[in-house]
Formats: C-alpha cells, sequence, structure tokens
C-alpha cells in the first residue's frame, strides 16, 4: 500500500501568515496514465471532508486560492498564502493511483 | 446541486450485520463511481469500498474484504454498503462519496456505526 506521511501533524499559525504542509509518499504516486492523484481535503470542526485539490494543484470550484498544492513523484505540498479564522482544521493528503486509497494521517491546523 | 445522504447506521452487537444506504441526487447517478469511506472517533479517514458505474466491478480495503459487501441500484439513485461480522473497530463514521478524477469530489453527512456489547 502506498502509505502517505503528513508533516507536520499540529500546525499552530497566526492568522494573516502563510503555512506549509507536506506529503510524502512511500511510492511514486505517477499513474500509468502519466496523471498524479495526488488530492487535499480540508475537514473543518464536526463536519465533512471538503476536497480543495485534485491531481497535485488543481483546484476545486470555490476553494480560494490562497490555497495551492505543489510537487512530483513522491513529495507533495500544500501551502495557504494567508491563513484566515475559516482555514482552522484538519488536513488530509489522499492518493487515487493505488489501490488501495489511501489517505495521510492527517494535519490540525489551528490559530495561535 | 449534489447532494448525498446516508441511513442505516446505528448500535449492533459484535459479529452483527448493518446495512447502510446512500441516496444520490443532483447529478446523473449511473454516470459515476461511488465510494465508501469511514472515520473512526476522534480519527483520520481509512477507504473502506469503491463501485464502478455500472456496478459491474468492486474493490475494498483488506480490513473488510469478505465481510462488506459493495453495491447499487441505478434505477433508484442509491448505493449500499452491507455489513456482516462487524468487529468493535468498524465502529465509525461512514462516508458516502462521489468519485470524480480518481478522488471525492461530494460527500454526505456521514451515518455512525457503533459496534458494542
Amino acid at each position: 500500500d502506498a502509505v502517505l506521511t503528513q508533516s507536520p501533524l499540529s500546525l499552530p499559525v497566526t492568522l494573516g501568515l502563510p503555512a506549509s504542509i507536506s506529503c510524502r509518499s512511500s511510492q511514486s504516486l505517477v499513474h500509468s496514465d502519466r496523471n498524479t492523484y495526488l488530492n487535499w481535503f480540508q475537514q473543518r470542526p464536526g463536519q465533512s471532508p471538503r476536497r480543495l485539490l485534485y491531481k497535485v494543484s488543481n483546484r476545486d470550484s470555490g476553494v480560494p486560492d490562497r490555497f495551492s498544492g505543489s510537487g512530483s513523484g513522491t513529495d507533495f505540498t500544500l501551502k495557504i498564502s494567508r491563513v484566515e479564522a475559516e482555514d482552522v482544521g484538519v488536513y488530509y493528503c489522499m492518493q487515487g493511483t493505488h489501490w488501495p486509497w489511501t489517505f495521510g494521517q492527517g494535519t490540525k491546523v489551528e490559530i495561535k | 446541486q449534489v447532494q448525498l445522504v446516508e441511513s442505516g447506521g446505528g448500535v449492533v452487537q459484535p459479529g452483527g450485520s448493518l446495512r447502510l444506504s446512500c441516496a444520490a441526487s443532483g447529478f446523473t447517478f449511473r454516470s459515476y463511481g461511488m465510494h465508501w469511506v469511514r472515520q473512526a472517533p476522534g480519527k483520520g479517514l481509512e477507504w473502506v469500498a469503491f463501485i464502478r458505474p455500472d456496478g459491474g466491478n468492486k474493490i475494498y480495503v483488506d480490513s473488510v474484504k469478505g465481510r462488506f459487501t459493495i453495491s447499487r441500484d441505478n434505477s433508484k439513485n442509491t448505493q449500499y454498503l452491507q455489513m456482516n461480522s462487524l468487529r468493535v473497530d468498524d465502529t465509525a463514521v461512514y462516508y458516502c462519496a462521489k468519485d470524480n478524477m480518481w478522488s471525492f469530489d461530494y460527500w454526505g453527512q456521514g451515518t455512525l456505526v457503533t459496534v458494542s456489547s
């Protein structure tokens, strides 16, 4: 199975400043079709998860442009350019390249 | 707008069975694969099962193989998860999720399954 390791697991942030979460995979996430199916999800307290980014860097409709994704192969990053109060929650990376699909452990973002 | 509404959760004893349902609306259900994803209390997310649009292919995480069965009825815009031989570690919120771009673009609100004696 592709094991996804996120860091940090806890991220205290200051409003208005940037934040970054790393996601590393135990194997390459490049699919045989040459796409990389690495996604990022946000789960606010008490809510269902919501997809932010798919295929590394494509933002879903309605996702603010302060969220961006980058990376390739086995190393990926989610960046928030300026953290806002509504960004509090747990962020998960998830891969859809290899069965079984797997998630990272989650990174809890909170305001300092 | 896309809506996914799960039902069927509850409390069951170890070894028991439960069937979850997910009613879909707002999109052409028969054209999309569907998933079940679960989240144990206070824990992270775990993908559980996937079914292709026509129901012809089903894939499971190893921990539920032989115990859980995913199915769908495209005439009713509904997917199901039959869970047998339930264990304490199956306790979780079970989410229904729509497949898109080898990912999940819409999620339901979840239904809680508690396995306890």
